[in-house]
């Protein structure tokens, strides 16, 4: 089955430090990756994607996040925290076929001022 | 419109009454998919529609659940006979292409808050 996992519920870490929200995956063929970001009472909006090429995909509000596929992992990166950057992270991946995306259970990122 | 556009924001209902979500896509996308949210919990996949038709209907979790989508466009996800369980947040998304386009990112409303007391 194609999934993603999420295997911190929370990550706390302090402004000006950098982040590390992680997620690995499990599809088959090619997989095709994207982080999303929600704030509280708001929509999910979209981060990044990786679909091929560089391994380092530039995402909005200043996040990236690495591909590696023998590690089959797409962690979003950050190199200095904002509090403004606490919010629900999502990664998701879109399997083959007709099918829509698949998101992980998501983890929720806490800057400390 | 600018964004994808969700109605109501928030709805109470009792238990048993049915409900009425409505999803604005972004004009011009042809893909458009419902999720739910619940509390610490996922993004769980319900149904989504290429155009006006439904090719994947197997995310409805029982048969008081039902979606159509009139003109290509705006979207009304049906709950009839609400249970408590229901109570989750219902997110709608379009993309521009289709579904098996899958570099394509899908663009969320902000969701429609549904509390069944």
């Amino acid at each position: 089955a194609q999934s993603v996992a999420q295997p911190e519920d929370q990550v706390n870490v302090a402004e000006g430090n950098p982040l590390t929200v992680k997620c690995t995956y499990s599809v088959s063929g090619n997989p095709y990756l994207f982080w999303y970001v929600q704030y509280p009472n708001r929509g999910l909006q979209f981060l990044l994607k990786y679909i091929t090429g560089d391994n380092l995909v530039k995402g909005s509000y200043g996040f990236e996040a690495e591909f590696n596929k023998s590690q089959t992992s797409f962690h979003l990166k950050k190199p200095s925290a904002l509090v403004s950057d606490s919010a629900l992270y999502f990664c998701a991946v879109r399997p083959s076929g007709n099918t829509p995306l698949v998101f992980g259970k998501g983890t929720r990122l806490s800057v400390i001022a | 419109g600018a964004g994808v556009s969700q109605s109501p924001s928030n709805k109470v209902t009792e238990k048993g009454k049915d409900v009425e979500l409505r999803c604005d896509p972004i004009s011009g996308h042809t893909a458009l998919y419902w999720y739910r949210q619940s509390l610490g919990q996922g993004l769980e996949f319900l149904i989504y529609f290429q155009g006006n038709s439904a090719p994947d209907k197997s995310g409805l979790p029982s048969d008081r659940f039902s979606a159509e989508r009139t003109g290509g466009s705006v979207s009304t996800l049906t709950i009839q006979r609400t249970q408590q369980e229901d109570s989750a947040v219902y997110l709608c998304a379009s993309s521009l292409y289709a579904v098996s386009a899958r570099n394509t990112e899908a663009f969320f409303g902000q969701g429609t808050r549904l509390t069944v007391v």
